[in-house]
């Protein structure tokens, strides 16, 4: 099946800093991306979708401007967790449409301290 | 977007066949009907995807009524590495604007 990495796997970070994690589709084209932020014991939370060439579109309650996203080429999607706060700690998951479902990455850690 | 509906947690011993249900009765014409699983700490897994009637692949099956309002996943013979959420979604893959907004899952728990 298609395959979605991510990079850093997991990311430590002081409170204030800025932290960019990678999304790339390593086999296949990827005109949409989605990016997922997923809490301990909860499930995945939709936070924007992200179209080559274009404005990437924020989920409601997702702030644009501390999580700026940019989809630059066909096969690579970031996103960018701005002014990281402790409550920004969570595990951040990418996904890029294949040619018929999503396939997902394999998430980053992120811990803000 | 169609919401969907699972058991919350089930469990199972090894070998045996588990089937979780969900439900979907705003499903639209157009939707597909995709199932991930998700183990601590990783992405979703793709598992299988299905339009109508029955599905089957390497590690699972999906059967799916004609009115489509809901499906079953069937794992045959469960093993301990089984243990893991399994999410029901419902979407529309060949729309450009296709994302997939997870439930809460179900959660399996296998048992030696």
């Amino acid at each position: 099946g298609a395959v979605v990495s991510q990079h850093p796997s997991r990311v430590i970070c002081k409170s204030g800093t800025s932290v960019k994690i990678e999304c790339r589709s390593l086999d296949f084209q990827a005109t949409t991306m989605f990016w997922y932020r997923q809490f301990p014991k909860k499930s995945l939370m939709l936070m924007a979708t992200s179209n080559e060439g274009s404005k990437a579109t924020y989920e409601q309650g997702v702030e644009k401007d501390k999580f700026l996203i940019n989809h630059a080429s066909l096969t690579l999607s970031t996103l960018t967790v701005t002014s990281a706060h402790p409550e920004d700690s969570s595990f951040y998951i990418c996904s890029a449409r294949g040619r018929d479902t999503q396939y997902f990455g394999p998430g980053t850690r992120l811990t803000v301290l | 977007l169609a919401k969907t509906t699972q058991p919350i947690s089930m469990d199972s011993y090894e070998g045996q066949e588990v089937n979780i249900t969900c439900s979907h009765n705003n499903i639209a014409t157009n939707d597909y009907i995709t199932w991930y699983q998700q183990f601590p700490s990783q992405g979703p897994r793709f598992i299988i995807q299905g339009y109508k009637t029955k599905v089957t692949n390497e590690v699972a099956s999906l059967f799916i009524p004609a009115d489509r309002k809901s499906s079953t996943l069937s794992l045959p013979r469960v093993s301990l590495s089984d243990t893991a959420v399994y999410y029901c979604l419902v979407g529309d893959p060949n729309t450009g604007g296709f994302k997939t907004i997870f439930g809460a899952g179900t959660r399996l728990f296998v048992k030696a």
